[in-house]
């Protein structure tokens, strides 16, 4: 049972939209949250992070949101370029330290 | 200005062979870790490493075992691969603070017919 889901397995937007990117958890004992950005014939790199304390973290065009009574997170672009075609995973921290990753969602962005 | 180097990038097993995945990483990092990565499924933990001498099991560990050689050096190791191994491999590093913000290599597709 995926204690950490990406519902969307891909997800197309025309270039200057937004972009939505959800991950849904089951598990509150996760207390920090994280979103990686894969590139083909890449590894993973970090992308923005938020701490349950808090309900929203921007860096420049990225922005995410933390629901915790819903456990529910999302990461919006805005706006989308073409660049931003990637494969997204959230990955979320429990209380030994380690990541559980979604099963990630591939973004196109559309010129 | 490397950060994880892993090796080989591409690999074709047959079942029952063995192998050894080789990591790398120069930024001086305590924890390296092993995943694996396949469809719909996101990125498993397989081992990982909190500090030279010490390893631990991960959530999928059945089926590989590893060294840390040192600091620097973490291997995965395939004994007796088989079908159900053929996936994409990441190494991955972390410093002790922020230890959830991992620094990837780039990969080993490993195919095991």
């Amino acid at each position: 049972d995926q204690q950490v889901k990406q519902n969307s397995p891909s997800l197309s937007v025309q270039e200057g939209r937004i972009s939505i990117l959800n991950c849904d958890y089951t598990n509150s004992m996760f207390d920090y949250f994280l979103w990686y950005k894969k590139y083909p014939a890449e590894g993973p790199t970090f992308l923005i992070s938020i701490s349950s304390i808090k309900d929203k973290n921007e860096d420049g065009r990225f922005t995410v949101f933390l629901n915790k009574s819903a456990k529910h997170l999302s990461l919006h672009i805005v706006p989308s370029q073409p660049g931003d075609s990637a494969v997204y995973f959230c990955a979320l921290r429990n209380a030994g330290n380690m990541l559980t990753f979604g099963g990630g969602t591939r973004l196109m962005v559309k010129p | 200005n490397a950060g994880v180097t892993q090796t080989p990038k591409f690999q074709v097993l047959k079942t029952g062979q063995s192998m050894t995945l080789q990591c790398a990483q120069d930024m001086n990092h305590n924890s390296m870790y092993w995943y694996r990565q396949d469809p719909g499924m996101g990125l498993r933990l397989i081992y990982y490493s909190a500090s030279e001498g010490t390893t631990d099991k991960g959530e999928v560990p059945n089926g590989y075992n590893v060294s840390r050689l040192n600091k620097r050096e973490f291997s995965l190791r395939l004994e007796s691969a088989a079908p159900s191994q053929t996936s994409v491999y990441f190494c991955a590093s972390s410093g002790d603070r922020g230890r959830e913000k991992l620094f990837f290599g780039s990969g080993t597709q490993l195919s095991v017919l």
